[in-house]
């Protein structure tokens, strides 16, 4: 069976410092990966997706990057945090694009 | 443009009730729809789909869906209640230019004792 690990759980940095969050997946090859932002415990946005290594496309402007090293390795990154980065952060896989999504535990980010 | 709509922000329901959490979209192209359920401070977890076939879908932990395409509605229904199926309530569509899923604000659950 396919599983998503994503860490940490939660994370506090001071604005200005570097940001480096971990997903992968295990138990598929090829697989469609997402970063979410969740505002408010609310909304999702859509950051990066992948559908390939090193293959990403963005969806919003903003602070922050993401890289696929690997085939079920994405990364989610930003060189300095900013205040407006703090948020829930998820991370999901699909088999293809268009169909559902499976999602991690997520990391509560919080940027002092 | 394609969206999803979930127009209550809040329903709350009395244990052992049936429980009907609405869902409305507007896609061009055949419609892909998604329910999510999210407990607090943890990821989405899939709960059905529709994708074609019947338009009752079964999914996990005792919930179903209803598609129906003249009201262009999703609805999640279950029927009976219970308090551990207090959480947020996700649906989605997919965009059927883009291939990603447009999502929707969300409902909160409450099912009260």
């Amino acid at each position: 069976s396919q599983t998503i690990h994503q860490w940490p759980a939660t994370l506090v940095q001071p604005v200005g410092s570097p940001l480096s969050l971990e997903c992968t997946v295990e138990g598929t090859s090829n697989p469609n990966l997402y970063w979410y932002r969740q505002a408010a415990g609310r909304g999702l946005q859509l950051l990066f997706y992948s559908v390939g290594i090193g293959q990403i496309s963005s969806e919003v402007p903003q602070n922050l990057s993401a890289s696929r090293p690997q085939d079920r390795q994405f990364i989610l990154s930003s060189k300095k945090l900013l205040l407006s980065d703090s948020g829930f952060y998820l991370c999901a896989w699909s088999r293809k694009q268009g169909l559902e999504a499976f999602f991690g535990q997520g990391t509560r980010l919080t940027v002092v | 443009a394609q969206s999803v709509a979930q127009p209550e922000d809040q329903v709350k329901v009395a244990e052992g009730n049936p429980l009907t959490v609405k869902c409305t979209y507007s896609v061009s192209g055949n419609p892909y729809l998604f329910w999510y359920v999210q407990y607090p401070n943890r990821g989405l977890q899939f709960l059905l789909k529709y994708i074609t076939g019947d338009n009752l879908v079964k999914g996990s932990y005792g919930f179903e869906a209803e598609f129906n395409k003249s009201q262009t509605s999703f609805h999640l229904k279950k029927p009976s209640a219970l308090v551990s199926d207090s959480a947020l309530y996700f649906c989605a569509v997919r965009d059927n230019s883009n291939y990603q899923l447009i999502w929707g604000a969300g409902t909160k659950l409450i099912i009260k004792p």
